[in-house]
């Protein structure tokens, strides 16, 4: 059963930077069949993809064009997780952030993480 | 125009089907897409329910009971999941997705009520 586990501040200044991570249990960041997600979810946007990594022979990376500019999605094979850190955060960026892994065929988003509840402000 | 428009409610009756729709921007092609089906409850992050293509083309998720459909309306270029035998526990809001210009594009949502 694959397990995502989600970490990082609730809280986060303006211009800074956000960074989550989320961890995985049952499964490898370095998989061949999966990519691994970041999403977030605000009254304002509902639901947002913001980009993914995945490894295919060599590292891939995805990013929605809304965050390009601000956006890295790094995979850390020694701990088997991976990280999304997003800069020059502004109270827009305030949002509920998922990680989900994609499995490769028709499956979507098929484990999702705990969710983290982001908030920007002074 | 959005890329992918949902009702942004439904209300339906126990043991009645609903029909929940997800319109395709008019320049793309419903016929091209997978569409990802997901259903939220609150306080949980959504749960992926199905994928519709074709009828040759499609795949439940896991433990996903039957009465869970998908299909599509080419005319109205838009997905439709049907939901049979309405329950109480089918109260929720639900998502489609498709894979558009290499990016995950999630639609509006509907919340749809079981009543």
């Amino acid at each position: 059963q694959v397990q995502l586990q989600q970490s990082g501040p609730g809280l986060v200044k303006p211009s800074q930077t956000l960074s989550l991570t989320c961890a995985m249990s049952g499964d490898s960041v370095s998989s061949n069949s999966a990519a691994w997600n970041w999403i977030r979810q605000s009254s304002l946007r509902g639901l947002e993809w913001l980009g993914r990594t995945y490894y295919r022979s060599k590292w891939y990376n995805d990013y929605a064009v809304s965050v390009k500019s601000r956006i890295t999605i790094n995979p850390d094979t020694s701990k088997n997780e991976f990280s999304l850190h997003l800069n020059s955060v502004t109270p827009e960026d305030t949002a509920l952030y998922y990680c989900a892994r994609e499995s490769v065929g028709a499956s979507g988003f098929d484990y999702w993480g705990q969710g983290t509840l982001v908030t920007v402000s002074s | 125009q959005a890329v992918l428009t949902q009702p942004s409610s439904l209300s339906a009756s126990p043991g009645a089907s609903a029909s929940l729709t997800c319109t395709l921007r008019s320049a793309i092609n419903v016929g091209a897409y997978r569409i990802y089906w997901y259903q939220q409850k609150p306080g949980s992050p959504p749960q992926y329910l199905l994928t519709y293509r074709s009828d040759s083309d499609k795949q439940q998720g896991s433990g996903v009971p039957s009465r869970f459909s998908g299909s599509k309306d080419a005319p109205a270029n838009a997905g439709i999941l049907l939901i049979s035998g309405l329950q109480s526990e089918d109260e929720a809001d639900y998502y489609c997705v498709i894979w558009h210009n290499s990016a995950w594009v999630f639609g509006g949502g509907t919340k749809l009520t079981v009543l």
